[in-house]
């Protein structure tokens, strides 16, 4: 399993522009969730899924949108970029199957800087 | 809603010796999910340590074991025998039900030669 992969790793964006961070699994993980992580902030979360069809905001959520068509894939859509939005980006999956104390698995992070 | 408290921005610990990351979080549920997580300077998320609120005993996983006051709402992360390894930082989280996990601020912890 590659488990959850997220691409790219590193991304240069100018004020208004837009662009997509892919975020997949193969593990047949129903729950998925976006954050961003910022200097002495911890991580934040900005959106999530609970399956295919079904997304909810977090506590971050302005400027961001996301989908989920599929079980695999949780794309975060920025529709027009901020400086504000310079950050580290991570995706994450779980089942939710058993429950909350399912570990959440974590892809490798996209670092994001905003001109 | 819930919220996790770290207090402790930066600590810094001899290897070999004894190091304890304290947190602490405030929930109105009875039933929940406590879990430390480290993040080495690769910046991978890698889960330490989780714990059920309704377990009274305290986990362990080999050097690491936690110290969990539920009347107190507390969860410290305690690394025996520190190894330059473990230099990281740790983020406490929380979780009930099928909410999202909520972090801590973080802990960054060096671990001098």
């Amino acid at each position: 399993n590659a488990g959850v992969t997220q691409t790219p790793k590193f991304q240069v964006l100018k004020t208004g522009q837009s662009m997509t961070l892919q975020c997949a699994q193969d593990m047949n993980h129903e729950y998925m969730s976006w954050y961003r992580q910022d200097p002495g902030m911890g991580l934040r979360l900005i959106h999530y899924s609970v399956g295919a069809g079904i997304t909810d905001q977090g506590e971050v959520p302005n400027g961001y949108n996301v989908s989920r068509s599929t079980t695999e894939d949780f794309p975060l859509r920025l529709l027009s970029a901020a400086p504000s939005q310079t950050s580290v980006y991570f995706c994450a999956s779980s089942r939710t199957s058993g429950g909350p104390y399912n570990e959440q698995f974590f892809g490798p992070g996209t670092r994001l800087t905003v001109l | 809603a819930q919220t996790v408290t770290q207090s402790q921005p930066e600590m810094s610990v001899q290897e070999a010796e004894t190091v304890t990351l304290s947190c602490t979080y405030d929930t109105s549920e009875s039933n929940y999910y406590l879990f430390w997580y480290k993040q080495p300077p690769s910046r991978q998320m890698i889960l330490v340590i989780r714990q059920e609120a309704y377990k009274q005993q305290n986990a362990t996983e080999n050097r690491f074991s936690v110290n969990f006051q539920k009347a107190a709402k507390s969860f410290s992360l305690k690394i025996s025998d520190s190894q330059l390894g473990d230099t990281a930082m740790y983020f406490c989280a929380s979780r009930r039900g099928n909410t999202p996990l909520v972090f801590g601020k973080g802990t960054r912890l060096s671990v001098i030669a």
